[in-house]
This record gives structure tokens, sequence and C-alpha cells, in this order.
């Protein structure tokens, strides 16, 4: 079974540019999930969906981040304007549906802002 | 005070040791727990769940402590494969999120 995909791996902007990152979850997997995680911390939730729904965004820097989820399955983070505290891994992860269950998570993708 | 809390560490054990982490949390309501396991530079992956009777996998065990809003990661015979950085994982009552702690760094040293 195929697992989480997220892409790219890694990205280096400058501050104030826009970046997204891309996520595919397991396939049939309900929910998903974008996660920031700062180097020394765990993971904390930016937003979380149920099949093309919003269950709960709010930690979401909304006057910066946004993030959909159009048919249900691929996912998109995006980070306009980004600021040098953005510089993250952000992991996405997925889980069969909205009750509480194990949650697998992609390899993250690495963001550097200069 | 923050909602799941652990002692960041590192864990600086020999091979063979039995080491114990412990994480707080600060939702008395909070149903279900989990245990990740996270190596550098990797995404973090379940190694368990923490129910109300305890559970034990292998050289792991896990228990929850609720009149004290804890719970416990217990890894027995360690090896230097178990390095890695353990999260504590809480789902506070009422909602479908997950709260995860900074984590506890083990390393099992040769």
């Amino acid at each position: 079974e195929a697992g989480v995909a997220q892409s790219p791996r890694y990205k280096i902007i400058e501050k104030r540019q826009s970046v997204a990152f891309w996520c595919n979850p397991i396939s049939g997997h309900a929910t998903l999930y974008w996660y920031q995680q700062i180097l020394g911390q765990g993971p904390k939730l930016l937003i979380q969906f149920q099949n093309n729904g919003v269950v709960d965004d709010s930690q979401l820097p909304k006057d910066r981040f946004s993030a959909e989820r159009l048919k249900g399955v691929d996912s998109t983070l995006k980070i306009q304007p980004a600021k040098l505290e953005d510089s993250a891994v952000y992991l996405c992860a997925s889980s069969p549906g909205l009750a509480v269950d194990t949650q697998y998570f992609g390899p993250g993708t690495r963001l550097t802002v200069l | 005070r923050k909602e799941v809390e652990q002692d960041p560490g590192p864990f600086n054990v020999p091979e063979g040791a039995t080491v114990a982490f412990n994480c707080t949390y600060s939702n008395s309501a909070s149903q279900s727990f989990f245990w990740y396991r996270q190596d550098c530079r990797k995404e973090p992956k379940l190694l368990m769940s923490v129910y109300s009777s305890g559970n034990e996998d292998g050289r792991f065990t896990a228990q929850l402590n609720r009149a004290s809003q804890y719970i416990s990661l217990l890894i027995r015979d360690s090896k230097l494969s178990d390095s890695a950085t353990y999260l504590c994982v809480v789902n506070p009552s009422g909602t479908y999120k997950y709260i995860f702690g900074t984590g506890t760094r083990l390393k099992v040293l040769a």
C-alpha cells in the first residue's frame, strides 16, 4: 500500500515570497492533516480536513496560510508571504476516518526561509 | 501550562538498560493517548496506543495514570536502534485533533 506522498521534499525561499506544498494521502483515507514542526518541537496541527470540509483550522495563521482539499483527496498548503519564522518541516498525515485513529505521516517538506 | 509536556532529554543509556519516560497532560477529560516514534529527519510513526489497562508490545510497555494525568513509556533491554525521539500524543475529549508533546530524545550507547 502506498504511503502519504508529499512534494517538494525541500524548499528554500526568501522572506515575502510565496510557496505551496502538495500532499496525496493514503487511498481511501477521509481525514487529512497538515502539521508544522519547528526544530526541537513536536508537530503542531495547522488544519484538519474530513473529505473536503475543514474540521479544525484554529491554529492556522489565516493572514498568510491557506489550504484546500478540493476533491477530498489531494491537498495543497500555501504560505503567502513567507516569514523567517515559517522555517520548519510541514508534515501531511492521513487517517481512515474522523474517529481517533492511527495517523500515517508523509516524509514532510523542509522549508527554509532566508 | 502546556497541554502536553515531556522532558526533552536527551536520555543517554547503555545498551541493555531499562529506560522510562513520562508525559503529563492538562485536560483531565482527555480520552485517547499514543506514543509515536520519530527518527532523525524522518516522519513520526505510531509506536503504540495507550489503553486504560496499560499495554505491552515486546520490550515496550505503556501505562496511563488518570489520577495524576500522565502516561509513561517503558523500554526494556534497550537496543541501539531504539535511539529516536518519542512523542507523546493526546486527544482532548470532545475533539478530533491530536496534541503532540515536544518529544523526549533517547540515545542508546554501545
